[in-house]
């Protein structure tokens, strides 16, 4: 059983809509979960990271973690067609710890 | 916010040479740092772990006599890929972290195509 697992998509979703991008882990001991964009040939930029149970607002993003159930979700309001990207969902124990990365689900915004 | 340099962001070399890939932060202290390959179309493979001073921690199936890693000072960590074969052609990327920078910056990649 792979650590991070995320749908690969494509997950397609028109301009203006909500995009929900989901993930589940198994290692209980995870402590920090975090999202990651990542365009085609660039590398991956931090878009939120997540601590404790609940939802985490920034802007057009919420993050959600239910630690009991292992799981933690993005959501993308009024999605643009910038936001075509590649999201990564990641966890890891501490700052020392490596981090473990999904496979990416590929998010295509439509006009 | 923390940022990490990573150079070059590209380089072709001949099959045989080694190539040295720069990651440095800038403005942050990186006590620990990651070093990751990425095939097209797929997920960041984590390489090994380096922290400063110490020796790097590879993974499994991962050749340290083949990437070399150093993590000499708080703010510079070097992969250098020897020995370079067409199949070590990938994006390269670097990322740090510190007690503060919780974020995990990633550098912005290299590029490596062997010929």
């Amino acid at each position: 059983q792979k650590e991070v697992e995320q749908n690969s998509g494509p997950l397609s979703v028109p301009e203006g809509a909500i995009a929900s991008l989901n993930c589940t882990y198994s290692d209980r001991v995870s402590q920090s979960f975090f999202w990651y964009r990542q365009y085609s040939g660039k590398s991956p930029e931090l878009i939120m990271s997540i601590y404790s149970n609940g939802d985490k607002e920034d802007g057009r993003f919420t993050a959600q973690l239910n630690k009991a159930s292992q799981y933690v979700s993005l959501l993308i309001r009024d999605s643009q067609p910038s936001d075509s990207a590649t999201y990564l969902c990641a966890t890891t124990y501490s700052s020392a710890s490596k981090i473990i990365f999904g496979s990416g689900t590929r998010l295509s915004i439509r006009p | 916010g923390a940022v990490v340099s990573q150079h070059p962001s590209w380089v072709i070399c001949k099959s045989g040479t080694s190539v040295k890939i720069e990651c440095r932060s800038l403005d942050f202290q990186a006590t620990t740092m990651f070093w990751y390959r990425q095939f097209p179309k797929q997920s960041l493979m984590l390489m090994a772990t380096s922290n400063e001073g110490s020796k790097a921690t590879y993974e499994q199936g991962v050749e340290k006599d083949k990437f070399l890693i150093n993590h000499a000072s708080l703010t510079l960590s070097t992969l250098t890929v020897t020995s370079a074969h067409p199949e070590d052609s990938s994006f390269y990327i670097c990322s740090a972290s510190s007690e503060t920078n919780y974020g995990y910056t990633f550098g912005s990649g290299t590029r490596l195509t062997v010929v």
